[in-house]
């Protein structure tokens, strides 16, 4: 089965901390797809990052970082130096075959300031 | 560039009618996707089209048809409309080439009464 968990439903900082979303993934296949999508408030999922399942370098993009982990099936993203800005809801993807993204529940980031 | 337009934006709909929403792709795309987003959930696949035909289908009864025309653009149709059809509809497209790639609309917020 392919599935993919999102363990936080929520969570909450303080604006300039580090937070870190996990993602935690199921797949028999050994060619996968994995991404991370932002949904800010008004709805349009934003696309973040896309990691295919043979790279498993580690990425950063400005404040925003991806480490993926084949060992632990874990594909986890930090937002370094939060924002108000960055509040949102953030989905972990998994595709498999065709073109199906399988999304996990999502993660309510909520950055006070 | 435009991006993924979807139409119309919110729309209520009574038990056992039937809707049609519509998807216009980013230009360049020719593959559209469909995923269904209950409140507080992550996306659900219904299907997807390319070249005019239903290329791969979510685990969605028959109730739920699509559509895609020359242009590329697509609709989805939802038939007997139940209680439980009430969620955010998504439309995303995908680049010539790249299927696995999505981009995703603003959605069409669906209320069925």
């Amino acid at each position: 089965a392919q599935k993919v968990t999102q363990a936080q439903t929520e969570i909450s900082v303080v604006e300039k901390e580090d937070v870190t979303l996990d993602c935690v993934y199921e797949t028999r296949d050994t060619t996968y797809y994995l991404f991370w999508y932002k949904q800010p408030p008004s709805g349009e999922l934003v696309f973040l990052i896309r990691r295919n399942s043979f790279d498993e370098q580690n990425e950063i993009s400005g404040r925003y970082s991806w480490n993926f982990q084949k060992s632990t099936s874990s594909f986890n993203f930090t937002i370094t130096a939060s924002q108000v800005v960055d509040s949102a809801v953030y989905f972990c993807a998994l595709r498999i075959y065709g073109n199906k993204l399988v999304f996990g529940a999502g993660t309510i980031l909520r950055v006070k300031s | 560039d435009a991006g993924v337009t979807q139409s119309p934006t919110h729309l209520i709909k009574t038990r056992g009618q039937q809707v049609t929403l519509r998807c216009s792709p980013k230009s360049g795309h020719d593959t559209v996707s469909w995923y269904q987003q209950a409140l507080g959930q992550g996306p659900q696949f219904i299907f997807q089209y390319y070249e005019e035909e239903e290329r791969q289908r979510g685990n969605f009864p028959d109730r739920f048809s699509g559509h895609q025309f020359p242009n590329y653009s697509s609709e989805l149709n939802v038939n007997a409309l139940l209680l439980g059809d009430s969620a955010l509809y998504l439309c995303a497209s995908s680049p010539r080439g790249s299927p696995y790639e999505q981009y995703f609309g603003p959605g069409t917020r669906l209320t069925v009464t």
